[in-house]
Formats: structure tokens, sequence, C-alpha cells
């Protein structure tokens, strides 16, 4: 149980395209997912918390017009990356936290999607 | 907010037992604390999670002092294929009032035969 997937797992798009990635928590409810960026041998760095039913909140230095986010079920997130630049390209992995969970710290997280901008 | 100090990376041979310790002197009482392993280009998976004193499952061992600022992760007798990266967390209360997970810099366990 507990399973998050996300789609697409690598994408590689032109300068400029907007890009959307999609999570999904496969067998539970999901309030509450995180959206977090990772370059290569870096630690995940928290782009922004979904709320189901409400906007997101969004991490200092992160611009909301660029990413936008979407929690529109108990069970999917989108992460939209727009007009994507080369700078944009980076490893983006989400996680979901059960509703029904005790303890906030139990999250679930995806497998990632590697996002190339050329 | 609470911060987690790791090691940056450790070296170990298979078959040895790995101890991998974290502080978190800023944790709050009701904060769980919770161990992460991450492979390159993947997720990453929950290894345990504990609150207090002595968490084992079939994997790990989590060792949480009394005061609770610092936690230890155990892995016994390594493979090869524990390779990876270790995260140690703690929550962060979030500007919504809800919780968030922040992730330190991570421990890079090199496991050699």
């Amino acid at each position: 149980g507990a399973v998050v997937s996300q789609h697409p797992s690598r994408v590689i798009c032109k300068s400029g395209t907007s890009v959307k990635i999609e999570c999904r928590s496969l067998d539970f409810q999901a309030t509450t997912m995180f959206w977090y960026r990772q370059f290569p041998k870096q630690s995940l760095m928290l782009m922004a918390t979904s709320n189901e039913g409400s906007k997101a909140t969004y991490e200092q230095g992160v611009e909301k017009d660029k990413f936008l986010i979407n929690h529109a079920s108990l069970t999917l997130s989108t992460l939209t990356v727009t007009s994507a630049h080369p700078e944009d390209s980076s490893f983006y992995i989400c996680s979901a936290r059960d509703r029904w969970s005790g303890s906030y710290n139990e999250q679930f997280f995806g497998p990632g999607t590697r996002l190339t901008v050329l | 907010l609470a911060k987690t100090t790791q090691p940056i990376s450790m070296d170990s041979y298979e078959g040895q037992e790995v101890n991998i310790t974290c502080s978190h002197n800023n944790i709050a009482t009701n904060d769980y604390i919770t161990w992460y392993q991450q492979f390159p280009s993947q997720g990453p998976r929950f290894i345990i999670q504990g609150y207090k004193t002595k968490v084992t499952n079939e994997v790990a061992s989590l060792f949480i002092p009394a005061d609770r600022k610092s936690s230890t992760l155990s892995l016994p007798r390594v493979s090869l294929s524990d390779t990876a990266v270790y995260y140690c967390l703690v929550g962060v209360s979030g500007n919504t009032g809800g919780f968030k997970t922040i992730f330190g810099a991570g421990t890079r366990l090199f496991v050699k035969a």
C-alpha cells in the first residue's frame, strides 16, 4: 500500500514551453502533497505544499506564477512549469501524506520526474 | 525551526554495521524523527520512524536518547546495495499552521566490497 506515482517519469522540452507533471496517490487519500526539486548531488528542496481544495503554499524564493500547482482531488496534484528554461531542468519529486495518518512526518514519495529543458 | 545535522559522507565495508547520527537540537515536543533512503534518480524511501527510545524494523534500528536532541540510524550488516543517501527529518511548522518537511543535506553512505 501507500504508493505514489508520477507522470511522466522523464520529459524533454524546448525552452519556452510549459510542462505538466502529475502526482497521484494510488491507494490512499492525500489532503496534503508536497513538491520538491532536486539538483544533481544536492538534497531535496521543498518548493510548495499542495492542499486539496485550496491554494498551494510556496516556499520563499519559489515563483508561484512559474510553478503552478493544482490539487483538485484527494488523489491528484499537478505541477506545471510554465515557460520552462534550461535552468528549470531538474528532478522533481512529489510526496503525499495519508489523510488518516497520525504522524505528519509520514510521507510517501513518488519516483520523481526528470525534466530537461533544451 | 527544527534543523538537522548529519555527517556529509560515510564509508563502510560489506557486512559491517553502520551507524549514522543526526543532531536535531530544536526538536519540538510533538515531532517524530523519520529516516529516508534515496538512490540516484529515485524518490526517497521510508526507512524508519520513532519518537523516543528504540525502534526496530526489518531493515534498521533507530536509537533516540531521552532528550531527543539526536538520533542514530543503525544499519546491520550493510551490503553494496545500501550505498545511498540517508536523510534524517523532523517536522517543521508551516506558515499555514500545518507541518512540512525540510530535508537536510543527508549522509552519503558508500559501501565497499
